[in-house]
């Protein structure tokens, strides 16, 4: 089985601008969650989707979004983008959304805003 | 409210030496708890995950770890560690409030000195 895909590997943006993601899961899995990871900070929980639906939202702004597909591919956008939004953007993917689930990781989206 | 701690940035152990890593959480069900590794470059792997039954898990390459309820700690532990085990390391809990969430520590990075 492939793996979780993240596309595109690195990004370079500038402040005010908005950025789109792209994470394609492990197939069969409907579960797919969005991680910010910054030095020091660890892991932040963005969101996660199950079929379609939005099924948990972490404390990000409202510029943070994202969206699934039938085919359980999702997307994630920033809009206007801040300095702050500078990290490695994990996506990770499961069969279902219990708490007991492991995730897969894919290797992560790097996103720079200058 | 749910939270990991990881109380050491960094740690530095000599090739063949012991390891622990050392986590705390903070849950008041059952707590689901994991432990994956990040490579540089890479996304994250599951070392090993802790439901229910034993409290010592064993996990790949050749990590352990072990529940005390009455600690809240769930330490991380390698009798030899090897030059390739150094990465950053990763406590988290499986929580369930608010939707099914996976909960992150700050992480812990392994140098390893030959």
């Amino acid at each position: 089985k492939a793996g979780v895909t993240q596309t595109p590997r690195y990004l370079i943006k500038t402040r005010g601008q908005q950025v789109t993601l792209s994470c394609s899961p492990i197939s069969g899995h409907r579960s797919v969650s969005w991680y910010q990871q910054t030095p020091g900070q660890g892991l932040q929980f963005l969101f996660e989707y199950f079929s379609e639906t939005q099924r948990n939202k972490g404390n990000f702004p409202g510029r943070f979004s994202g969206r699934q597909f039938s085919n359980s591919r999702s997307e994630m956008n920033v809009s206007t983008l801040e300095l702050g939004d500078s990290a490695l953007y994990l996506c990770a993917s499961r069969n279902d959304h219990g708490r007991r689930e492991k995730l897969f990781f894919g290797s992560g989206t790097q996103l720079s805003v200058l | 409210a749910q939270s990991v701690t990881q109380p050491d940035i960094h740690i530095t152990v000599s090739e063949g030496a012991s390891l622990e890593l050392r986590c705390n959480y903070s849950y008041g069900a059952t707590p689901y708890l994991f432990w994956y590794v990040q490579s540089p470059g890479q996304g994250l792997q599951l070392l090993l995950k802790y439901f229910s039954g034993d409290t010592l898990v064993q996990g790949i390459k050749g990590f352990e770890a072990e529940f005390k309820r009455s600690q809240s700690s769930f330490n991380l532990r390698k009798p030899s560690v090897h030059w390739s085990d150094a990465a950053e390391y990763f406590c988290a809990v499986g929580a369930s409030t608010g939707g099914f969430k996976t909960i992150f520590g700050a992480g812990t990075r392994l140098f390893v000195k030959a």
